[in-house]
């Protein structure tokens, strides 16, 4: 079982319409959880990150994470084609980030 | 100022030869890693240094080894080349603060290696 796992997608949203990404991971003592956004050919770059249960909002985006069901995932709302890239979701283990394998998010005008 | 720089970018080279890229940040950060993300965009890390120091080393071949001269430089030199090897590079910083910095990482362009 991967650590950290991720639907490769790709996920196709018109736009406007929420984007919504999941995430698992597999150990139950994970603390810290990152979504990190990277468009083709650039590098990551960190979006949210979220330690408690419930819900955390920033603008548009919104991260979720429930650990008993030891799942994160982000809602993008009024979805852009800006917004097309792929989205990796990253947890903190015993003091080194792990990542999921990405889902790439297409957002059509 | 770019936060996190990367040297070269791209490298086109033949198997069993030897290469190195370089890595500076000027953010002020403690902590340096280097990550490989592979063709299918897994991104994984490889070594982890805090203050020169070397933190993490995950399961990586002996033909790589990392070398921080001080906290704002990470190089990584590679023996004996494989296909393999392949990959985009990716040399990224820690905030020292934060609730987790080891979460919150700023990556530097990344350097692509194609191995021939």
């Amino acid at each position: 079982q991967k650590e950290v796992e991720q639907n490769s997608g790709p996920l196709s949203v018109p736009e406007g319409a929420i984007a919504s990404l999941n995430c698992t991971y597999s150990d139950r003592g994970s603390q810290s959880f990152f979504w990190y956004r990277q468009y083709s050919g650039k590098s990551p770059e960190l979006i949210m990150s979220i330690y408690s249960n419930g819900d955390k909002e920033d603008g548009r985006f919104t991260a979720q994470l429930n650990k008993a069901s030891q799942y994160v995932s982000l809602l993008i709302r009024d979805s852009q084609p800006s917004d097309s890239a792929t989205y990796l979701c990253a947890v903190s283990n015993t003091g080194k980030l792990i990542f999921g394998q990405g889902t790439t998010l297409q957002v059509k005008p | 100022d770019t936060a996190v720089s990367q040297t070269p970018k791209y490298l086109v080279t033949q198997m069993g030869n030897d290469k190195s890229i370089k890595c500076e940040q000027n953010l002020g950060h403690d902590t340096m890693y280097w990550y490989k993300q592979d063709s299918k965009k897994f991104l994984k890390i490889m070594f982890s240094y805090n203050n020169k120091e070397l933190i993490i080393n995950e399961t990586v071949p002996n033909r790589f080894s990392p070398k921080s001269p001080d906290k704002a430089h990470l190089n990584l030199h590679i023996n004996s080349l494989e296909l393999g090897d392949s990959a985009v590079y990716f040399c990224a910083s820690s905030h020292p603060g934060g609730r987790d910095a080891t979460g919150e990482l700023f990556f530097g362009e990344g350097s692509r290696l194609t191995v021939l």
